[in-house]
Formats: C-alpha cells, sequence, structure tokens
C-alpha cells in the first residue's frame, strides 16, 4: 500500500488529453514539493516535473503539473503512442522521514 | 551532462550481502543528497535510502533499517549501499538517484536474493 494514491491505469486516444492524480496528506503532498516520472518499458525513471509544477530540462510543454491541497496532478496534451509508459508521483513525507512514492499509473495510447 | 552509474549487483543467497556503488559524473557530486530506489519485478518505486551532502543525515525506509548502510566518498564521486541479512524480498532493481528534487537517475543494477 503506497503513502500517495494513483489510480492503476488511464487511456485516452492518440491526441487527447489525459490527466493523472497523486492523493496524499498534510505530511507529504500538502507542505512538500511534488515530482513526477515517466519510465518507459524496460528503462530507468526520468524526471519529468519538479517542484509541482516546474518542467524538467527538455520536457516539452505537453506535460504539465499542478497541486492543490494534499492533491496533484500531471496533465499531457497531445497525446502520442511513445507517452506509453508508466508515471509515478513523488514527494517526501515529513512525518516518516522518507521520500515517498504513488503506486504508479500506467498510460495506454489506444 | 550528468550521469550516474550503478555497479555491485547480482544473484546472492538469503543472508548474504552486498555492496552497491554509484559513480557520479557531469555535476558536482558534494553538493547533492544522494537516494537509493529499488523496483522490484513487475512492481512500483521504492524508497530505500538518502545520504545528504556532507554525510551528516542518513534515513532509512523501514524496510531495510539495520541491515542496509548508506555512505559517499565525495572525493572519489561516488556513493554506496551495504546491504547485509539480504531477503527474497530485497530482490529489484536498484537505481542511484541524484539530488533533492530526485532528477536524475543511474541505469540501475539488479540484485537477485535467491537459493
Amino acid at each position: 500500500q503506497s503513502v500517495l494514491t494513483q489510480p492503476p491505469s488511464v487511456s485516452a486516444a492518440p491526441g487527447q488529453k489525459v490527466t493523472i492524480s497523486c492523493s496524499g496528506s498534510n505530511s507529504n503532498i500538502g507542505n512538500k514539493y511534488v515530482s513526477w516520472y515517466q519510465q518507459l518499458p524496460g528503462t530507468a525513471p526520468k524526471l519529468l516535473i519538479s517542484k509541482d509544477d516546474e518542467r524538467a530540462s527538455g520536457i516539452p510543454d505537453r506535460f504539465s503539473g499542478s497541486k492543490s491541497g494534499t492533491s496533484a496532478t500531471l496533465g499531457i496534451t497531445g497525446l502520442q503512442t511513445g507517452d506509453e509508459a508508466d508515471y509515478y508521483c513523488g514527494t517526501w513525507d515529513s512525518s516518516l522521514d522518507v521520500w515517498v512514492f504513488g503506486g504508479g499509473t500506467k498510460l495506454t495510447v489506444l | 551532462e550528468v550521469r550516474l552509474v550503478e555497479s555491485g549487483g547480482g544473484l546472492v543467497k538469503p543472508g548474504g550481502s552486498l555492496r552497491l556503488s554509484c559513480v557520479g559524473s557531469g555535476f558536482t557530486f558534494s553538493s547533492y543528497t544522494i537516494t537509493w530506489v529499488r523496483q522490484a519485478p513487475g512492481k512500483g518505486l521504492e524508497y530505500v535510502s538518502s545520504i545528504s551532502r556532507s554525510s551528516s543525515l542518513k534515513y532509512y525506509a523501514d524496510s531495510g533499517k539495520g541491515r542496509f548502510a548508506i555512505s559517499r566518498d565525495n572525493a572519489d564521486n561516488s556513493a554506496y549501499l551495504q546491504m547485509n541479512s539480504l531477503r527474497a524480498e530485497d530482490t529489484a532493481v536498484y537505481y542511484c538517484v541524484k539530488g533533492d528534487q530526485r532528477d536524475y537517475w543511474g541505469q540501475g543494477t539488479p540484485v537477485t536474493v535467491s537459493s
């Protein structure tokens, strides 16, 4: 059971938009920056978004991050087949004194 | 170019030990927290341990407390994860990750604990 809650899967058609939610608590998302990672099949995770809404270097503006209270959201517009991957949110938890991840969301571009 | 290269993984019997290494390049290694994250086969990401820039602060997930020890040598741009009393559930790919934002990840080193 992950500290942060993500939907197991989402899907949408090419060109469409999708959002992935990440729900936590005041000890993590509510008071700490959220990061988002993309993991393509067979590869290491790659940072997409840091500090809630800052795109990492080289990440297209089709990817966006936002946060409200104890929840964060990753948005992807103009979906491409190459976006099919697992997406993880992560942040520091000040009660546990560990970095916590969501369970991951598998994106399928139909 | 920022690079993190892990090594030291392999097959070990339950109860055995391994020492993972991570060498960083392309950035000022001593200026960044280093974190180890693992991923069991077919599973999600799991935090293992972090060490601060000067080694003054070390954090561990409950799963590794008392068995794992993190360290670093800034002169060699290296970080280490000593893993003792290994269990089957420690089987995973272990990633070395740079910084408080966990912005760069190595390619990972696989650890298999099996008799």
